[in-house]
């Protein structure tokens, strides 16, 4: 099946660092999902996209479609210890039945106070 | 409040013994999915729900049962031909298949002795 790859696969920062992740395929996405999961929670969803080159932000976070439509960003800016956790792209697989999603495998963030 | 809940938050059972995981959403949602997570790893879809009394296998429904005798609920039978049972599962809604944001819930973490 399509897969999404995710990378760094983990991040050590200090507080107050900018961070950027990125998540890229080999096929074309009409959507890109991204969340966080706290340490033994459900992931969250953060930011949705829509629009090849879309640029969204939500607070200190900022997502990016790529032009391409084969992969997405997301940065942090002035990053906060609550920012720790895994951060996970997804996007639409379509099958007869309608579309599921298709998860990277995450992004691992360390913020050190 | 709207949303999911997954209930026990944590389980422990026998091995060879089945348990179900119990999910429940208020949010009117069609559309009902259930992930499995093991450390380090992203999210493999397991069964998926898009209307009362149907459901689809995911990428790894072996060993899993579920069922949608209800809009509002869809419990997963762990079962006891599932080989590493042992894991964390979590259950997510969307307004249909063809609604691309899903919405968690907050895990149950199953560990099989």
């Amino acid at each position: 099946g399509q897969q999404l790859n995710q990378s760094p696969q983990s991040m050590f920062i200090q507080e107050g660092e900018d961070v950027s992740m990125n998540c890229t395929s080999s096929s074309i996405f009409n959507t890109w999902l991204w969340y966080k999961q706290d340490p033994g929670e459900g992931p969250v969803l953060l930011i949705a996209l829509y629009k090849a080159g879309e640029l969204t932000s939500n607070g200190r976070l900022t997502a990016q479609f790529g032009i391409t439509r084969k992969d997405s960003f997301l940065n942090i800016s002035a990053s906060i210890p609550s920012d720790v956790g895994i951060y996970f792209c997804a996007g639409p697989v379509l099958e007869t039945s309608g579309s599921r999603l298709t998860f990277g495998e995450g992004t691992q963030l360390t913020v050190n106070p | 409040d709207g949303g999911i809940t997954q209930s026990p938050k944590y389980l422990f059972r026998k091995e060879g013994q089945n348990v179900t995981l119990s999910c429940e959403q208020n949010l009117n949602h069609d559309a009902m999915y259930w992930y499995r997570q093991d450390p380090g790893q992203g999210l493999r879809l397991i069964y998926y729900s898009q209307i009362v009394n149907d459901f689809q296998k995911g990428d790894i429904a072996e060993g899993y049962s579920v069922s949608r005798e209800k809009k509002e609920s869809f419990p997963l039978t762990v079962t006891s031909a599932q080989k590493n049972p042992t894991a964390f599962y979590l259950c997510a809604s969307s307004w249909g298949l063809a609604y691309n944001e899903q919405f968690f819930g907050p895990g149950t973490r199953l560990t099989v002795l």
